[in-house]
């Protein structure tokens, strides 16, 4: 099946800061997706993006399908952006399969 | 607009109790469903789909099952509850058709003492 990586695992960051997160998969998706796992556990849909690239505000997603993978940008973090970042692949027609996460913690 | 509601959101059961998880989603026809479980400081799981009334896939072998009784209505259920269903499960769903983007409930913590 489809193995999803994300990269770096743990990210500490002084509120300000920029980063980038990384999703490689290993085989052609149909869909893409970026969560973020808020500290109460909520799930939050940042970006649908198969491809190409998108904005919304701070954060900006790109996917790179034929070279498989996807950044999200997070730009000035903030503390109320710490939580778990998760991208989720569409591997065939109904199952998602998500990588392990990057845990984001952000420094006043 | 599309909400997804799951109860209870906490949940404290013995082992060998029952479980009765239950999500159900408003606004939309036919979703798919999916239950997600969620250890500590790990990944998603992916449990069960389904793309209809009655039709349920189970994706890991587990005592844990899972029906759909009405068209928006997933149900999580355990006979006797082990140790290691400890656990944060997750309720989605999706169109069943387009870009199927998931969308994710609350979640309900379960400890199993």
């Amino acid at each position: 099946g489809i193995q999803v990586e994300q990269s770096p695992p743990d990210l500490i960051l002084q509120e300000g800061a920029n980063s980038t997160l990384r999703c490689n998969f290993s085989d052609s998706v149909n869909n893409l997706q970026w969560f973020h796992q808020n500290p109460w556990g909520q799930l939050i849909n940042l970006f649908y993006i198969p491809s190409g690239t998108k904005q919304n505000g701070r954060l900006s997603a790109t996917t790179v399908a034929t070279e498989r993978y996807s950044l999200l940008y997070i730009s000035s973090s903030q503390t109320t952006d710490s939580g778990v970042y998760f991208c989720a692949v569409l591997g065939g027609t109904y199952k998602y399969i998500f990588g392990t996460g990057t845990r984001l913690k952000v420094l006043a | 607009s599309q909400t997804i509601h799951q109860w209870p959101a906490t949940l404290v059961q013995p082992v060998g109790s029952p479980l009765s998880l239950e999500c159900t989603v408003e606004g939309t026809s036919n979703p798919n469903l999916y239950w997600y479980r969620q250890a500590a400081g790990r990944g998603l799981q992916l449990l069960f789909y389904s793309v209809g009334i009655g039709q349920i896939s189970s994706e890991v072998p587990q005592n844990l099952s899972a029906s759909r009784p009405q068209d928006r209505q997933f149900i999580l259920s355990s006979k006797k509850l082990l140790l290691s269903d400890s656990g944060f499960y997750l309720c989605a769903w999706s169109e069943i058709a387009g870009s199927r983007e998931q969308y994710f409930g609350p979640g309900t913590r379960l400890t199993v003492t």
